[in-house]
């Protein structure tokens, strides 16, 4: 399987609180990325970057933030966590050039009390 | 808005028995990848077809694309139990070359 590490693997939080995903990868590759995904439904892109100081939003409105200060580490963060924002997060990244397949972390599990 | 679309979204057949998936996409693309995601865990990639390649192999699986149709199928062999997992299509539009669009997946249960 693929370098791609997030932690924590399941968080349980109260409301307000501030929230950071971390999310590691091994491989050198420049791109990565977030996702958003419900139970049994689809991923829907929330953030993504091209390489170190470069983020952009996805197609699914989020209110998190991102930075990617260094190529391997590209973590999410909620500010003031609520409800809503209980969801499973997956993080993923590939190489550079077209026709690559994105490597997937085991995704962090969060809940908002 | 949703790109690629997974039929049917479950499916439960046999150890041993063929599992055939489908997808859909609305617009044109420049792959279309399938990766398996086990409950709790990430996904994981299995086949990426390019727009320009009408099937593909890989052990077990099978993968078509036909682009005139904006459908692709996912055919897996001699299925295992541990073959159980959810299967999501996703597709790079045109124009694009990173950022896939997921279907909501087949969930495929192999019954030992």
């Amino acid at each position: 399987e693929a370098d791609i590490y997030q932690t924590p693997r399941y968080l349980v939080i109260g409301t307000g609180k501030k929230i950071t995903l971390e999310c590691s990868q091994t491989m050198g590759h420049d791109k990565m990325y977030w996702y958003q995904q419900d139970p049994g439904m689809e991923l829907h892109l929330i953030h993504y970057s091209y390489g170190v100081n470069s983020t952009e939003k996805g197609d699914l409105s989020s209110e998190s933030t991102v930075s990617r200060i260094r190529t391997e580490h590209f973590p999410l963060t909620l500010e003031s966590a609520r409800p809503s924002h209980t969801s499973q997060y997956l993080c993923a990244s590939s190489p550079g050039g077209s026709n690559q397949p994105q490597h997937f972390g085991d995704g962090t599990r969060l809940s908002i009390l | 808005s949703q790109q690629g679309e997974e039929d049917p979204q479950a499916l439960s057949i046999q150890e041993g028995e063929n599992a055939t998936m489908n997808c859909s996409y609305k617009t044109s693309i420049n792959n279309l990848q399938w990766y398996r995601q086990n409950s709790g865990r990430g996904l994981v990639h299995l086949i990426l077809i390019r727009s320009n390649e009408r099937e593909k192999h890989s052990g077990r699986l099978r993968v078509t694309l036909d682009t005139s149709k904006k459908s692709s199928s996912l055919l897996i062999t001699a299925s295992r139990a541990a073959d159980t997992a959810s299967y999501f299509c996703a597709t790079v539009p045109g124009g694009s070359n990173y950022k896939l669009t997921f279907g909501k997946g087949t969930l495929l249960t192999v019954n030992p």
